[in-house]
């Protein structure tokens, strides 16, 4: 079984801080997708990183995919309310149809 | 057309009842999904298709029954359900194998099963 383990499990800060959320692995991934899902709701794509090293930016989210490929992280700057949500990273291992999530980190930004 | 499209958006049936969720993409993907999604808890995979023929099951029981009529369409026929089956049932959809498989998925059936 691929873990993916993804760190802080709950987040609860004010707005305007900065936070970092993990996804680590002892595999390497061929592509690593970050999706956002607020209740009952589907999971919506944020981005993709397919390249070691890799930095993406959209607006105040900042997402690196490791050197090795085997981890990434999701840094979000200055967060507002509306940034509420749950976070998953989900990796592709072999560039199948499969992809492992972690176990997603609820982030709560209190105005 | 970038959207992924589920009915119905709530579902509550009995345990001897008989019904289908419908999901249906018009970006030209080859491949689609059906995750089960428990509170608070990542997505589950519970089927893959790809190319319209069922590619994955992961162990899913019987009583769930997947099905592809087009390359367009995906439903999940339940039938017998217990009420551990009880979730969120998300539909997903990819362009198929390859370095990119982003999964975009659809805003899911909340089942409740009484």
């Amino acid at each position: 079984t691929q873990l993916l383990e993804q760190s802080p499990q709950f987040l609860s800060i004010q707005e305007g801080e900065n936070l970092t959320v993990y996804c680590n692995s002892s595999s390497v991934f061929s592509s690593l997708q970050w999706y956002r899902q607020e209740p009952g709701e589907g999971p919506v794509l944020l981005v993709t990183v397919v390249t070691g090293g890799e930095v993406k930016k959209l607006k105040r989210l900042t997402f690196q995919f490791g050197d090795a490929r085997k981890d990434s992280s999701l840094h979000i700057t200055a967060a507002q309310p509306g940034d509420t949500g749950l976070y998953l990273c989900a990796g592709d291992h072999n560039a199948g149809n499969m992809l492992t999530f972690g176990g997603g980190t609820r982030l709560m930004v209190k105005p | 057309d970038t959207e992924v499209t589920q009915t119905p958006k709530h579902l509550v049936m009995g345990m001897t009842n008989k019904k289908s969720l419908k999901c249906e993409q018009h970006m030209g993907h080859r491949a689609m999904y059906w995750y089960k999604q428990k509170a608070k808890k990542p997505p589950e995979l519970m089927f893959v298709y790809s190319y319209e023929k069922l590619s994955i099951n992961e162990s899913v029981p019987s009583r769930f029954s997947p099905e592809c009529p087009n390359s367009s369409l995906l439903n999940l026929h339940l039938h017998a359900l217990q009420p551990e089956d009880s979730a969120l049932y998300l539909c997903a959809s990819s362009q198929g194998q390859g370095a990119w498989n982003e999964q975009f998925f659809g805003p899911g059936t909340r089942l409740t099963v009484l």
